[in-house]
């Protein structure tokens, strides 16, 4: 299967600082990645939306001036959570969309997630 | 009424055993499900995925699907330790274009005790 890497796969921060997360197709092209947000014990929750070259649709209640998204190229997303603050303490895991439209299946590659500790 | 109602147990079997997960959901729109397997601290990866109503089998696992009930369900047939992670629902309506996003359940922690 496609390999969707992130990186790094953790780091701890100070509050106040931000925080890029990279997400990569690395054997297909993206032209849609997503973001999610796992808190322990929990189901992954949307974030964004992110599509190559133009600007991510955020979810409901995910702010957009804090969780910054750039889709540069189509194997590279990027999520920057600015300002953090202890509560943004999460796994957040991105998944690459395999060319939507070759097959009729949706098929989501997921990275390995980054645990992010806000200090 | 969440979309997708997943029992996030913790369920623990040993060995061997026939292991039953399952997964309601309210909206009638969703066409393709998916079970997603994801063990601790990694990101999930797809086991199978199933189009409308029917059953799907690969190795030891069986997809179900009813939609007349909205329930789907997974089994793993001769259950092993390595079988031991979280198991996520997840739906999707179909129809491309710009939509392709999935409605995850909340994940149900199997541990197989060897």
């Amino acid at each position: 299967g496609a390999v969707v890497s992130q990186h790094p796969s953790r780091v701890i921060c100070k509050s106040g600082t931000s925080v890029k997360i990279e997400c990569r197709s690395l054997d297909f092209q993206a032209t849609t990645m997503f973001w999610y947000r796992q808190f322990p014990k929990q189901s992954l929750m949307l974030m964004a939306t992110s599509n190559e070259g133009s600007k991510a649709t955020y979810e409901q209640g995910v702010e957009k001036d804090k969780f910054l998204i750039n889709h540069a190229s189509l194997t590279l997303s990027t999520l920057t959570v600015t300002s953090a603050h202890p509560e943004d303490s999460s796994f957040y895991i991105c998944s690459a969309l395999d060319r939507p439209g070759r097959s009729s299946y949706n098929e989501q590659f997921f990275g390995p997630g980054t645990r992010l500790t806000v200090l | 009424q969440k979309e997708v109602e997943q029992d996030p147990g913790p369920l623990s079997v040993p060995e061997g055993a026939i292991v039953s997960l399952n997964c309601t959901y309210s909206n009638s729109a969703f066409q393709y499900f998916m079970w997603y397997r994801q063990y601790s601290r990694k990101g999930p990866e797809l086991l199978m995925y199933t189009y409308s109503s029917g059953n799907k089998e690969d190795g030891r696992f069986t997809a179900q699907v009813d939609k007349s009930s909205k329930y789907i369900s997974l089994f793993i047939r001769d259950s092993q330790p390595c079988d031991s992670a979280t198991y996520l629902c997840a739906m999707w309506g179909g129809g491309g274009g710009s939509n392709y996003k999935l409605t995850f359940g909340k994940g149900t922690l199997l541990t197989v005790n060897p």
